[in-house]
């Protein structure tokens, strides 16, 4: 089945610069592909999804990048501040089984300090 | 935005015990989803249901039960609680597996502890 790594496993930044996590799957029919950010204590928040291969979707202070050939996901916050700090997974949904099913990566728990 | 509504928010249980772990969701999604997330695993997933009355295995699901009575609510039973089962559950739902609709909505967790 699907293999999820995602590196590193804890990343600690000053405010301002950037945090760099990165996911490499196996499935090659994998087709979406999804960024939840989770805060201390709360539970999971959509940040991205993405879907077409190679692309580059901005949101509000971060950039993700899908590279299909390379079978490689990433999330990059640029001006990384306090309230990014917490817990990143990506989670990639693999050739289609019937149901909804995501295999999340083992996360990345990003510190942004002052 | 969807709702989804975990019972309760923490537990402590004892070896052997029976848990179960209540979901409920407020936005008519077909599928409900049981997730234990463990330090250094990420989200695994249990069980999911597709439909009222009906359940599938997911990943880990050795050790869990689940039950879909309504559309609303989906239960995480846990017949004899054991060590290992201590972690936090997430419940989760989304539409249909429509293209558009591959987002879950997850609840706040519960955080089982088994002593």
């Amino acid at each position: 089945g699907e293999q999820v790594e995602q590196r590193p496993p804890h990343l600690s930044v000053r405010e301002g610069d950037s945090a760099f996590i990165t996911c490499t799957y196996t499935d090659p029919n994998s087709y979406y592909f999804f960024w939840y950010k989770q805060e201390p204590g709360a539970s999971l928040q959509l940040l991205m999804k993405v879907f077409s291969s190679t692309e580059i979707n901005e949101g509000q202070g971060f950039t993700v990048l899908l590279n299909k050939k390379d079978k490689r996901l990433s999330l990059n916050l640029t001006a990384a501040h306090p309230g990014d700090s917490a817990a990143y997974f990506c989670a990639v949904r693999s050739s289609d089984s019937g149901y909804n099913k995501l295999t999340f990566g083992k996360g990345t728990v990003l510190l942004v300090s002052p | 935005e969807a709702a989804v509504t975990q019972s309760p928010r923490s537990k402590v249980a004892v070896t052997g015990g029976k848990v179960t772990l209540s979901c409920h969701q407020t936005n008519n999604h077909d599928y409900m989803y049981w997730y234990r997330q463990d330090t250094g695993h990420g989200l695994r997933l249990i069980h999911y249901s597709y439909v009222a009355d009906s359940t599938e295995k997911g990943d880990i699901p050795d050790g869990y039960k689940a039950s879909r009575p309504s559309q609303e609510n989906f239960s995480l039973i846990l017949e004899l609680a054991s060590l290992s089962q201590t972690a936090v559950y997430f419940c989760a739902s989304s539409p249909d597996r429509g293209v558009s609709n591959e987002r879950l909505f997850f609840g706040h967790g519960t955080k089982l502890s088994v002593l």
